[in-house]
């Protein structure tokens, strides 16, 4: 089955300062992929970034970037230059043993400090 | 692209009474649709997953008789909450895909069962 996990229930990080948000993960499958969403205080899950796992670059969408790392088993969310508008709740999340399913790690809370 | 709406954002209602929360995908056809639940600062927990056109699968422990979802078409899926009772009062949120794993949330409805 697929495990999802977060370590960091909060994060602080000052403003235009770069943050790392831990995920690991563990799958049987070969062929998976891993996905960061951001929920604000307002509810809504944002579909931030997105890596398969036999992609060779780390996948990068603005100030997103993901570290992955295979051997690891490890899928960090790195946000560069934060803002304050980054403060919000972060899921990492893995495709589930049924297609199309998600199962989501803890979350981390990201409070970002001017 | 990829916006998907969900009405109402928030409902409060008496206990016993029925409530029905509408997911639409309005840019794409969604073959699947899936319905969580949230508590405060927890992780999403699927509820069922509703693929167009046929019934929903639910998840262990959710009762189907209680959480009613229909999906009638690719852009439209509805959770009907019967007979609410207080212990009913959380954070509704659906997603939906177009065959592809990334999944694409509404903004949620939170749900006061009085």
């Amino acid at each position: 089955a697929q495990k999802i996990t977060q370590t960091q229930p909060g994060m602080f990080v000052q403003e235009k300062e770069a943050v790392t948000l831990d995920c690991t993960y563990d799958t049987s499958d070969q062929s998976y992929g891993l996905f960061w969403y951001k929920q604000p205080s307002s509810g809504e899950m944002i579909f931030l970034i997105y890596q398969g796992s036999y992609d060779e670059q780390n996948a990068t969408e603005g100030r997103y970037s993901l570290n992955f790392q295979k051997a690891r088993k490890s899928a960090n969310l790195v946000i560069s230059a934060s803002q304050l508008g980054d403060s919000a709740m972060y899921f990492c999340a893995i495709p589930g043993t049924s297609y199309g399913k998600l199962t989501f790690g803890q979350g981390t809370i990201l409070t970002v400090h001017p | 692209g990829a916006v998907v709406s969900q009405h109402p954002s928030w409902v409060i209602c008496k206990s016993g009474t029925s409530v029905k929360i509408e997911c639409r995908s309005l840019d794409f056809q969604a073959t699947t649709m899936f319905w969580y639940r949230q508590f405060p600062k927890q992780s999403l927990m699927l509820m069922a997953t509703s693929n167009e056109g046929s019934k929903a699968t639910y998840e262990q422990g959710v009762e189907k008789d209680k959480f009613l979802i229909n999906h009638a078409s690719l852009t439209l899926s509805t959770l009907t909450v019967t007979s609410a009772h207080p212990e009913d009062s959380s954070f509704y949120i659906c997603s939906a895909s177009s065959g592809g794993q990334t999944q694409y949330f509404g903004a949620g409805t939170r749900l006061s069962v009085l």
